[in-house]
């Protein structure tokens, strides 16, 4: 089926990398997004068609592709970087959207 | 400044209808490309994608909650609208407007109105 497996937490301490993989049969053929979301916000899109930053999104947050897996990775991890992160991508068929469970990446 | 803004009750009765509206700032809702979509985020848990209409009235709704959804959409207004229907607890959620659009050849919901939370309730 069509779904999107990621990891369901993440810990990194300050300065160190982290990285978080999504997993679906649907990403062979769909690009996908990733979006922050901090409590209380609205999600916010950092990476989209797998590797592209929006402009404004600082250049530590960063995406690739493999197969099936696309993996969302933080450089430089800082605090304010705590929060829930979402793989999105379109179903195989491109007509239906799916979302990954989430990450919470806690900043140790 | 793409701006959107959800507006609607939020209380609604176990059995009833959930109706929630979006206004859409910057951005002319008629303009192709661009889907106009309804997210929601229960409390606690994931983002879960409801569906999509374009300016057109045509729509995609998730099969899950196809049979309980209706999206319209309003020009004149530049708003889109929700209706869920047969509501019960587990429809409690934050429920958020986006928008869709196409980069060349990928469809990317690139923006989101604050949210919006709905409690069913009676």
């Amino acid at each position: 089926s069509d779904d999107l497996t990621q990891p369901p937490s993440v810990s990194v301490s300050p300065g160190q990398t982290a990285r978080i993989t999504c997993s679906g049969d649907a990403l062979a053929k769909q690009h996908a997004s990733w979006f922050q979301q901090k409590p209380g916000q609205a999600p916010v899109l950092l990476i989209y068609k797998d590797t592209e930053r929006p402009s404004g999104i600082p250049e530590r947050f960063s995406g690739s592709s493999s197969g099936t897996t696309v993996t969302f990775t933080i450089s430089g991890v800082q605090a304010e970087d705590e929060a829930d992160y979402y793989c999105q991508s379109p179903d195989s068929s491109g007509i239906y959207r799916l979302f990954g469970g989430g990450t919470k990446v806690t900043v140790l | 400044q793409v701006q959107l803004q959800e507006s609607g009750p939020g209380l609604v009765k176990p059995s009833g209808t959930l109706s929630l509206t979006c206004t859409v700032s910057g951005v002319s809702v008629r303009g192709g490309s661009k889907y106009w979509t309804w997210i929601r985020q229960p409390p606690g848990k994931g983002l879960e994608w409801i569906g999509y209409i374009y300016y057109t009235g045509s729509t995609k709704y998730n099969p899950s909650l196809k049979s309980r959804v209706t999206m319209s959409v309003n020009t004149s207004k530049n708003q889109f609208s929700l209706k869920l229907n047969s509501v019960t607890a587990a429809d409690t959620a934050v429920y958020y407007c986006a928008r869709e659009a196409d980069y060349g050849g990928d469809w990317i919901i690139d923006y989101w109105g604050q949210g919006a939370q709905v409690t069913v309730s009676s």
